[in-house]
């Protein structure tokens, strides 16, 4: 069983919708992350919250918002998404922060959300 | 800036032989760190093996190793004894100190039987 977990797996939703997705990790790890991926393509990073700081990639557009209700939990809520965010949403996880270093910078991935925006 | 380049997309490779899968990076810093990641179809990303760029001895676990040429600024991953499960997207990543992940473009291994 994967140590951290994404909810759903799938998602399907119209443009005008408003959902959320979860991830929840069990490790104690001190950051998370969210990264979006299109096929055949690597991961993106969307968001990190590292230390109780939350950095964003400037290039993330505001109908995406996460939120980090307390250290083990990462949502990423979405609204009034477009067809072109399709993709695979990957949460992960760290035992350290981006200020940190070392082979305990290890991502620890879900096991993603398919979301498919109508 | 980082940048890491992955030339092969796509091997093939017959079961119970070695590969050895292409990385090559690209950074002005002195601490950094090197990453193999496997996604198999299903879609998670699973971490193979980790290399530091001040770790003298390439690194090692289980049927993976990595062949780390800092002069060369290399970091090819070696599977020994290549099994069917290993079919799956290959993606190389580079930290450096303080900043985040840069994944390359990923090599995708089909392992014939």
């Amino acid at each position: 069983d994967t140590e951290v977990t994404q909810t759903p797996k799938h998602l399907v939703m119209g443009m005008t919708n408003k959902k959320s997705l979860k991830c929840e990790q069990h490790m104690g790890h001190r950051a998370m992350y969210w990264y979006k991926q299109k096929a055949k393509k690597p991961p993106e990073l969307m968001f990190v919250y590292s230390y109780e700081k939350l950095s964003i990639n400037e290039s993330v557009p505001s109908r995406f918002s996460p939120e980090c209700p307390n250290s083990s939990l990462l949502n990423l809520h979405l609204h009034a998404l477009q067809p072109e965010d399709s993709a695979l949403y990957l949460c992960a996880s760290s035992q350290v922060g981006q200020g940190d270093f070392g082979g305990a910078n290890v991502l620890t991935f879900g096991a993603g959300s398919r979301l498919t925006v109508l | 800036a980082q940048k890491i380049t992955q030339t092969q997309p796509g091997m093939f490779v017959q079961e119970k032989e070695a590969v050895t899968l292409d990385c090559t990076y690209d950074t002005s810093d002195q601490s950094y760190g090197l990453f193999w990641y496997k996604q198999p179809s299903s879609g998670e990303m699973i971490f193979l093996i980790y290399q530091g760029s001040y770790d003298e001895q390439n690194a090692t676990e289980g049927r993976y190793s990595l062949n780390f040429q800092k002069a060369r600024k290399s970091a090819n991953l070696v599977i020994s004894a290549s099994q069917l499960g290993d079919s799956a997207m290959y993606f190389c990543a580079l930290r450096n100190y303080g900043q985040n992940f840069v994944f390359g473009p990923g090599t995708r291994l089909s392992v014939l039987p």
